[in-house]
């Protein structure tokens, strides 16, 4: 596609439940990251995918949280028995590894989660 | 590790003000830099970036000159417009293992007023 698509777009759950997350990043992007962004907050960083490298997981605040990355493509990020601290909007990002535009990222759209 | 660190928000300022951000930052090697932009309801964008030492970016009026001396990227609009209104975010960029990681600051909010 011509952007990064994320779905759904807003998801409501009842506290305990599990919620997936799908990012589709640009076509030919190496590069993908999760982020979490609160209300009136910055950017969390959650995740960091690159190529056939190890995911650094560095920012998963627990381990509800988990994501994978299928085929170098489409990104699932995983939360389990969601709790209502986890309320918030969850982006993806993608981009190139090498050439002028390396490291500059694109955004999805979010979605945005709410627990009650 | 590598850190973003730019001015707490909000900013309020009126129309046609004179508008600077502080970001600084500390790396191990030498990152790309970048402001972007998130508009109201809006997903975040990139305003400007720089790529190495004295490179000014510039976009929408807006400009930040990448000074490795002083470790700064500082965000700049000679006159500021209602519509400036968001947030921004300072970030850095540098090679990791295979590719480049992205770090942000914690966002500064911009409100200007008519």
């Amino acid at each position: 596609g011509a952007g990064v698509s994320q779905s759904p777009s807003n998801k409501v759950t009842e506290k305990g439940k599990d919620v997936e997350l799908r990012c589709d990043p640009i076509s030919g992007h190496t590069a993908l990251y999760w982020y979490r962004q609160s209300l009136g907050q910055g950017l969390e960083f959650l995740i960091y995918f690159q190529g056939n490298s190890a995911p650094d997981k560095s920012g998963l605040p627990s381990d509800r949280f988990s994501a994978e990355r299928t085929g170098g493509s489409v990104s699932t990020l995983t939360i389990q028995r969601t709790q209502q601290e986890d309320s918030a909007v969850y982006l993806c990002a993608s981009s190139w590894s090498g050439g002028l535009g390396a490291g500059e990222l694109f955004f999805g759209e979010g979605s945005r989660l709410t627990v009650l | 590790g590598n850190s973003v660190t730019q001015m707490e928000g909000p900013v309020t300022l009126s129309e046609e003000a004179f508008l600077t951000i502080n970001c600084t930052y500390t790396a191990t090697g030498y990152p790309s830099l970048f402001w972007y932009v998130q508009y109201p309801g809006e997903g975040l964008q990139l305003l400007l970036k720089a790529t190495k030492a004295d490179d000014k970016g510039s976009n929408k009026g807006f400009e930040a000159t990448y000074r490795k001396e002083t470790t700064s990227f500082h965000l700049e609009k000679g006159s500021v417009q209602v519509s400036d209104s968001a947030v921004y975010f300072c970030a850095l960029s540098e090679k990791d293992t295979g590719g480049f990681k992205t770090i942000f600051g914690a966002g500064t909010r911009l409100f200007v007023k008519a």
